[in-house]
């Protein structure tokens, strides 16, 4: 079974640029979360999906900020214009939770981001 | 909003030795999920607790869930090298999907 697949895995780019991370989730899961981790604060929840649809996006930084799921087995996340302090490590989540909670979150490898 | 403490922060030990992290709240958990995620990958999940008190072990980690469901606590008997990693739990309320994960506990077991 394949697992989360995210890409790219590093990524280096100018400040200002657009940066678009891509995650591909475990087929037949419904839920998707991305995360951020850094050092300084740990891995934050930013924005999940149940059934393609946006449930939570309180954790997403600001307009800058922004995700997409427009099918089942695909979201994005856009940083646009890209800062130096977004710099960080990002990962995306899937699980399956049929009817109620408890069920493992299984996460892709990670994105690293380095905004110079 | 939930917030979960991680203690100790890190941690430093020979391997045969015993350990014990631990996971603290204010808030009240319907479950609780532990993961260790090395280096260049994500968290994996070891283990998941959602009754107060409860005891799971998985080889020679010991896991319990406090009987108020705000605690828990992760114990490794014998420590080995390849238990070197970052432990991370995280608490979810009313059953939903959305875990909140504390900031890790460290680990470095040392051949």
């Amino acid at each position: 079974d394949a697992g989360v697949i995210q890409s790219p895995r590093h990524e280096v780019t100018e400040m200002g640029q657009e940066v678009t991370l891509r995650c591909k989730p475990i087929s037949g899961h419904d839920y998707l979360f991305w995360y951020r981790q850094t050092m300084m604060r740990g891995l934050e929840l930013l924005i999940y999906f149940n059934n393609n649809v946006p449930i939570d996006d309180s954790g997403m930084p600001e307009d800058r900020f922004s995700a997409k799921m427009p099918n089942a087995s695909f979201s994005t996340l856009k940083i646009q214009p890209s800062e130096p302090r977004d710099s960080a490590v990002y990962f995306c989540a899937s699980s399956f939770s049929p009817g109620q909670g408890n069920q493992p979150q299984h996460f892709g490898d990670g994105t690293r981001l380095s905004i110079l | 909003t939930q917030l979960l403490e991680q203690s100790p922060q890190f941690l430093s030990i020979q391997e045969g030795e015993n350990l014990t992290v631990y996971c603290n709240s204010s808030s009240v958990f319907s479950s609780l999920q532990w993961y260790r995620q090395e280096p260049g990958e994500g968290p994996v999940l070891l283990v998941t607790v959602v009754t107060g008190g409860e005891v799971k072990k998985l080889k020679r980690l010991t896991f319990q869930f406090g009987d108020a469901r705000k605690d828990s606590s992760l114990h490794i008997t014998a420590a080995q090298p390849g238990d070197t990693g970052l432990y991370l739990c995280a608490g979810a309320e009313n059953y939903g999907q959305n875990f909140v994960f504390g900031p890790g506990t460290r680990l470095s077991v040392l051949p």
